[in-house]
């Protein structure tokens, strides 16, 4: 298995513009987070999806972050327009569903962004 | 005060060393106690996971959960310099899903 997938690894953008982010889940797994990573705030979470469907997306900081997962093996997370505080790791995680109220969470390499 | 504390480090310790590695946390309704392990330019990988209190053995890492203090750590055992990451403690309530991080800890084993 390839585990999760994103792309890009690195992004670079200036202030203003839209950034997309792509992940692909672990084939299988139900769930699918969005996390971000920064030295200040450690890692915190964006928004899980259940089955495609967005379930708690208490975390993403505001309107200008939006997440979809259009199908079981993709899912984006898309700010618009981008901020200098936009700076982070973005991280995608995807778990199975064992019957249990535990799943292990199965990170993907991130995505480096920054915004000029 | 935040939910999940944690010392950042850095923790510089020599090759065969035991590390002691801790969190705190605000919640009484964490039921979930995970180590995650992240090395540089990497995603968290999981270490090992507990279910309320008590302690977990694997291998080199054992992991201890008292939830009367709200206190939980990871002891690592004859620590390599293979070792060397950031530990971030995460906790979850019995819904299980949304994992609350600690900040990490970064840890250096010196050869």
């Amino acid at each position: 298995d390839a585990g999760v997938i994103q792309s890009p690894r690195h992004e670079v953008t200036e202030m203003g513009q839209e950034v997309t982010l792509r992940c692909k889940p672990i084939s299988g797994h139900d769930y699918l987070f969005w996390y971000r990573q920064t030295m200040m705030r450690g890692l915190e979470l964006l928004i899980y999806f259940n089955n495609n469907v967005p379930i708690d997306d208490s975390g993403m900081p505001e309107d200008r972050f939006s997440a979809k997962m259009p199908n079981a093996s993709f899912s984006t997370l898309k700010i618009q327009p981008s901020e200098p505080r936009d700076s982070a790791v973005y991280f995608c995680a995807s778990s199975p569903f064992t019957g249990g109220p535990y799943n292990e969470q199965f990170f993907g390499p991130g995505t480096r962004l920054t915004v000029l | 005060q935040k939910e999940v504390e944690q010392d950042p480090g850095p923790l510089s310790v020599p090759e065969g060393a035991i590390v002691s590695l801790n969190c705190t946390y605000s919640n009484s309704a964490f039921q979930y106690f995970m180590w995650y392990r992240q090395y540089s330019r990497k995603g968290p990988e999981l270490l090992m996971y507990t279910y309320s209190s008590g302690n977990k053995e694997d291998g080199r890492f054992t992991a201890q959960v008292d939830k009367s203090s709200k206190y939980i750590s990871l002891f690592i055992r004859d620590s390599q310099p293979s070792d060397s990451a950031t530990y971030l403690c995460a906790m979850s309530d019995n819904y299980g899903q949304n994992f609350v991080f600690g900040p990490g800890t970064r840890l250096s084993v010196l050869p």
